[in-house]
């Protein structure tokens, strides 16, 4: 499996606090994402990074921020909970160098937000 | 035109059955469509991949079929078994964007 760890794993939060997930990687890969899965949705882009610093919003991007100052490290903020961010969140990372590569997923964040 | 429309959304197969998820794109400068394979409480984890230069790849009781001129490609697990189970999705990249577009998924059971 490749080595991508998110934490934490589970967070219940309320209402207008901040959030913050991370996911960690220990391939070397330059590009990483975060997803949202949500019933009925798939998976829906939130934002991704194309290297250190290098970021882009994706299709659901509003009320979140990212950061990217290490390869290792993505982070995803939540600025301000609100109920509708209650999902599960995943982070890929590729390696996409001269050929299309497939994307590796870590095992998910549970946000649930009261 | 960037999405990836899939169906069925659900599947109920008998063991030893043949389990058929079909994909849809409209963006015809796609280059990639790989398939993903979910477990409950898991990430998704790539399943296999074709590019449109191919009309079917096949590993093992899994295979792709791609129809270019229909801008469709499917699924097929031949023998499925109940361990076959989880959610699948497909998906089509284009290169150069850096982004995958997602098709919202099907929950696959196999009754034993």
């Amino acid at each position: 499996d490749a080595g991508i760890t998110q934490s934490p794993r589970h967070k219940v939060t309320e209402t207008g606090t901040p959030v913050t997930l991370r996911c960690h990687q220990t391939e070397n890969h330059r590009y990483m994402y975060w997803y949202r899965q949500d019933p009925g949705h798939g998976l829906r882009l939130i934002h991704y990074s194309y290297g250190v610093k290098d970021t882009d919003k994706g299709e659901v991007s509003d009320g979140y921020s990212v950061s990217r100052s290490k390869t290792e490290d993505f982070l995803l903020t939540l600025e301000s909970a609100t109920s509708s961010q209650t999902s599960v969140y995943f982070c890929a990372i590729s390696d996409q160098g001269m050929s299309n590569q497939p994307q590796h997923f870590g095992d998910g964040t549970r946000l649930s937000i009261l | 035109q960037q999405q990836v429309k899939q169906s069925p959304q659900s599947l109920i197969v008998q063991k030893g059955g043949i389990s058929i998820i079909n994909c849809a794109y409209e963006n015809t400068a796609f280059d990639y469509f790989p398939w993903y394979q979910q477990f409950p409480g898991k990430g998704p984890a790539l399943l296999i991949a074709i590019r449109p230069d191919v009309s079917e790849k096949k590993e093992g009781r899994f295979t792709i079929s791609f129809n270019k001129s229909a801008k469709q490609f499917s699924l097929h697990i031949m023998d499925s078994q109940p361990g076959d189970s989880a959610t699948y999705f497909c998906a089509a990249y284009q290169s150069g964007t850096y982004k995958y577009i997602f098709g919202t998924g099907t929950r696959l059971k196999v009754l034993a």
